[in-house]
């Protein structure tokens, strides 16, 4: 267990649904991450954030995604309209936004679109 | 793009060292080399990481190479509970991780 925690751990959806997942960073951590994975593999950057500022967003993140980080604590990963492409495992990390920039991450949230 | 290649899989038997290797030969002077892996449907584990020196924790060595074009991961006793997808990334303060394929290690009794 790193501290990062993830919720839900795996959710089915049909296509067309919305669905949020959110993420508890380490507590200390300024740096929040959204990874995505798909079978096979390694993890894609999305989004990172410094306390509650967005402040790089990947191509991949595609306008029906959007991510939050209300008072720099948790944070919300909602996709709108979901297709089936967005099936794919949803990782969270944390880092202390120092020098040496260790990311620690959550067990992530598998996510199936029917 | 990954600024890192690896091996797609290697072998290892159980009890003996595991040598995991990793070129990155454009690495910049200020990016460090870590090391994640990855054990089947769990979210990637950190290992360890190091910019210039040799560098040992509870978990593994790593070893960079004196022009830091490349570096090897050592799990010195190996255990079936190691088998997992092993990542190697290079990268600098405020950059994002840049995951490629990695090495899937199978250790085997």
């Amino acid at each position: 267990d790193t501290g990062v925690s993830q919720d839900p751990r795996h959710k089915i959806t049909k296509r067309g649904q919305n669905v949020t997942f959110r993420c508890d960073p380490i507590s200390e951590h300024n740096r929040l991450y959204w990874y995505r994975q798909t079978l096979g593999q390694g993890p894609e950057f999305l989004t990172y954030f410094q306390n509650e500022a967005q402040l790089e967003k990947s191509r991949l993140l595609s306008d029906r995604f959007s991510a939050e980080r209300p008072k720099g604590s948790f944070s919300t990963l909602e996709i709108q309209r979901t297709e089936q492409g967005d099936s794919a495992m949803y990782l969270c990390a944390s880092s202390q936004g120092r020098e040496q920039e260790t990311q620690y991450f959550g067990p992530g949230t598998r996510l199936l679109v029917l | 793009d990954a600024k890192t290649t690896q091996p797609p899989s290697m072998d290892c038997a159980e009890g003996r060292a595991a040598n995991l290797p990793c070129n990155h030969s454009t690495i910049s002077g200020n990016e460090y080399v870590y090391w994640y892996r990855q054990i089947h449907s769990q979210g990637p584990q950190y290992i360890i990481h190091g910019l210039k020196n040799n560098e040992t924790n509870e978990m593994a060595s790593l070893i960079i190479t004196e022009d830091r074009k490349s570096s090897t991961l050592i799990l010195p006793h190996a255990t079936l509970r190691d088998t997992a997808v092993y990542y190697c990334i290079v990268s600098s303060y405020g950059q994002n991780f840049v995951f490629g394929p990695g090495t899937r290690l199978s250790v085997l009794p």
